[in-house]
């Protein structure tokens, strides 16, 4: 069991610039999420899904769009990438909470990234 | 909305001391509370969870939890600081009524055992 991966693990971007990351689970979960680390703000919910084909805002959607198309699969992309976007992100995957009320999350390694 | 608040940036504490990291919730209905542990250049691990139940709770690496309703705090705990304890900690919190799972998250604690 590989868990929750991400790909790629390190990325530099100039401003304007677009990419995608990729979050891959193997642990059949419903549910996964897209979130942002910054220095003394704790993770930031940027995206989640809650099945296949779903997606919905977090708490700080704008300048990120994202897609499953795969249950196992959540990609987030940034068309034009902006300095205020260098961060570590984490995708993390978990059980439907409607089945399995006390689930917790399991994380990625995380993707640092950084727009110059 | 939930939310939780960690009101120490930075705990030490000497190796082989007790170890207590802070964290305080709020929800509108009955919480779900965890504490997840980031070792540097890592992925959020999971420590443990309250749910219901007893007040206390235990989890990995000798951790555990106490639950206060009437203080809205859910302090992390060990015994005996090792310096492999040395990280970041993520106190979080879920509203019982949410069905997306969606966790606020405090700024995180950074723990330091002093050998």
């Amino acid at each position: 069991n590989a868990g929750v991966t991400q790909t790629p693990k390190f990325r530099v971007l100039k401003t304007g610039q677009s990419m995608t990351l990729l979050c891959a689970q193997d642990m059949n979960h419903e549910y996964m999420y897209w979130y942002r680390q910054d220095p003394g703000m704790g993770l930031r919910l940027i995206h989640y899904s809650v099945g296949e084909g779903t997606t919905a805002k977090g708490e700080v959607p704008d300048g990120y769009n994202v897609s499953r198309l795969k249950k196992q699969n959540f990609l987030l992309g940034l068309e034009s990438a902006a300095p205020s976007q260098t961060s570590v992100y984490f995708c993390a995957s978990s059980k439907d909470p409607l089945l399995h009320s006390y689930n917790e999350q399991f994380f990625g390694p995380g993707t640092r990234l950084t727009v110059l | 909305a939930q939310s939780v608040a960690q009101p120490e940036d930075q705990v030490n504490v000497a190796e082989g001391n007790p170890l207590t990291v802070k964290c305080t919730y709020s929800v509108s209905g009955n919480p779900y509370l965890f504490w997840y542990v980031q070792y540097p250049n890592r992925g959020l691990q999971f420590l443990l969870k309250y749910i219901t139940g007893d007040n206390l709770v235990k989890g990995s690496y000798g951790f555990e939890a106490e639950f206060n309703k009437s203080q809205t705090s859910f302090h992390l705990k060990k015994p005996s600081a090792l310096v492999s304890d040395s990280a970041l900690y993520f106190c979080a919190v879920r509203d019982q009524g949410y069905g997306n799972n969606r966790l606020a998250f405090g700024k995180g604690n950074q723990v330091v055992v002093i050998p």
